[in-house]
């Protein structure tokens, strides 16, 4: 089992580019989310996902797209990015925590930085 | 309104000094609480999940409980390798956010040979 696998690990982009943040998990898992890290923010939720062709709004979902058409991938899409779009992106996946008390496990992380 | 909040922020302790963090939150029905454990450029690695009040899990030289309004993750005798930052986070019963994850700001442990 790999987990969860997040690429890329490091980009940079320019104001205006578009780019996609991949997540893929080999445990099938039902749920999968995005979250955003930032100095003294803590974790926020972009985007989840409860299953296939399943997607809901976080907290923080503006700027963001997402889709799921299988199981196993959940990527986060930046249309036009900004610099307030330089984050630590972290991806996680659990059973369905509808369901129960179920822990999520997280990638390693894409680190973001737009100029 | 869901929250976390922990504190200290940081907190530094000698090797073998033991200490507690805190993890106060209010949430719509406590489904369950979680304590991730973060290293610098990781991801957060997954520690314990507690569900009810009075509950208690251990690892190694951390415990973690639970009451209605917080949970503590002590620290017994700690060593260097555990300094990291320890997050907590609960998840919701019920309502808008129900299974999703609400996380505090985490508690930076450092940890002095």
């Amino acid at each position: 089992n790999a987990g969860v696998t997040q690429t890329p690990k490091f980009q940079v982009l320019k104001t205006g580019q578009s780019m996609t943040l991949q997540c893929a998990q080999d445990m099938n898992h039902e749920y999968m989310s995005w979250y955003r890290q930032d100095p003294g923010m803590g974790l926020r939720l972009i985007h989840y996902s409860v299953g296939a062709g399943i997607t809901d709004q976080g907290e923080v979902p503006n700027g963001y797209n997402v889709s799921r058409s299988t199981t196993e991938d959940f990527p986060l899409r930046l249309l036009s990015a900004a610099p307030s779009q330089t984050s630590v992106y972290f991806c996680a996946s659990s059973y369905d925590p509808r369901e129960g008390q179920e822990t999520q496990y997280f990638g390693p992380g894409t680190r973001l930085l737009v100029l | 309104e869901d929250q976390v909040t922990q504190s200290p922020e940081a907190l530094r302790l000698q090797e073998g000094e033991s200490s507690s963090l805190n993890c106060s939150y209010t949430v719509s029905g406590l489904r369950g609480l979680f304590w991730y454990r973060q290293d610098p450029g990781k991801g957060p690695e997954f520690l314990f999940t507690l569900y009810s009040a009075g509950e208690e899990k251990e690892k190694e030289r951390l415990k973690a409980t639970l009451t209605k309004k917080e949970s503590f993750l002590h620290i017994t005798a700690p060593k260097p390798e555990d300094s990291a930052t320890y997050l907590c986070a609960v998840q919701a019963g019920y309502g808008g956010s129900q299974g999703n994850l609400i996380f505090g700001k985490g508690t930076k442990l450092s940890v002095k040979p």
